[in-house]
């Protein structure tokens, strides 16, 4: 069993919709984790850290299930300038390692 | 601005030839690291830097070195030894190793060979 999995997708939604992606980790003493969003041929970009209670930013919502081992991402009102491929990644305190998931590809259509 | 700048944006490498990709960063970050992605993969740690002088392996070493002489330098360099050279090198660096610090990415380098 992969450390990260993710759905690789494409998820195609209209402009306007809601959509979540899902990311399961199998190490229980992970500790921290985090959304990448990263556009074709560039670099991951920090999205945003997803903390124990949940976190929310503009349109983006991160939740963490600590109990199933999984962090989601739901992005509301998408926009085409969504359209990117959204990493999911996993470390644990105390360790030099961030495991990173292969990725989800959301497309946007207008 | 500050940030991670890594050099060059596109290179190619010969038969037999060692190449040296550049990372440089002003974030007054501890930790450094070297990722190696390729088509439809996640990334691969190739190597990181807690602190200067000092730097470790990751899973995919090989053919590879490194070296961490200042805080804001850590350049890669691609050894002959590496059948398979052609992926997208991406430097990274965080705060400090403790993994509940984001890394944060430079714009990568496209390395192919000739």
């Amino acid at each position: 069993r992969k450390e990260v999995e993710q759905d690789p997708g494409p998820f195609n939604v209209p402009e306007g919709a809601t959509v979540a992606f899902n990311c399961t980790y199998s190490n229980s003493a992970s500790q921290s984790f985090f959304w990448y969003r990263q556009d074709c041929r560039k670099e991951p970009k920090l999205l945003m850290s997803v903390y124990s209670s949940g976190n929310e930013d503009g349109r983006f919502t991160a939740q963490l299930n600590r109990a199933s081992q999984y962090i989601s991402l739901l992005i509301r009102d998408s926009k085409l300038s969504d359209s990117a491929t959204y990493l999911c990644v996993v470390s644990t305190s105390g360790t030099y390692k961030y495991i990173f998931g292969t990725g989800t590809r959301l497309k946007v259509l207008a | 601005d500050g940030g991670i700048t890594q050099s060059p944006k596109y290179l190619f490498r010969k038969e037999g030839q060692n190449v040296t990709l550049s990372c440089e960063q002003n974030l007054n970050h501890d930790a450094m690291y070297w990722y190696r992605q390729d088509p439809g993969q996640g990334l691969r740690l190739i190597y990181y830097s807690q602190i200067v002088n000092d730097f470790q392996k990751g899973d995919i070493a090989e053919g590879y070195s490194v070296s961490r002489e200042k805080k804001e330098s850590f350049p890669l360099t691609v050894t002959s030894a590496q059948k398979n050279p052609t992926a997208f090198y991406l430097c990274a660096s965080s705060i400090t190793t403790g993994g509940n610090q984001p890394q944060h990415f430079g714009d990568g380098t496209r390395l192919s060979i000739l």
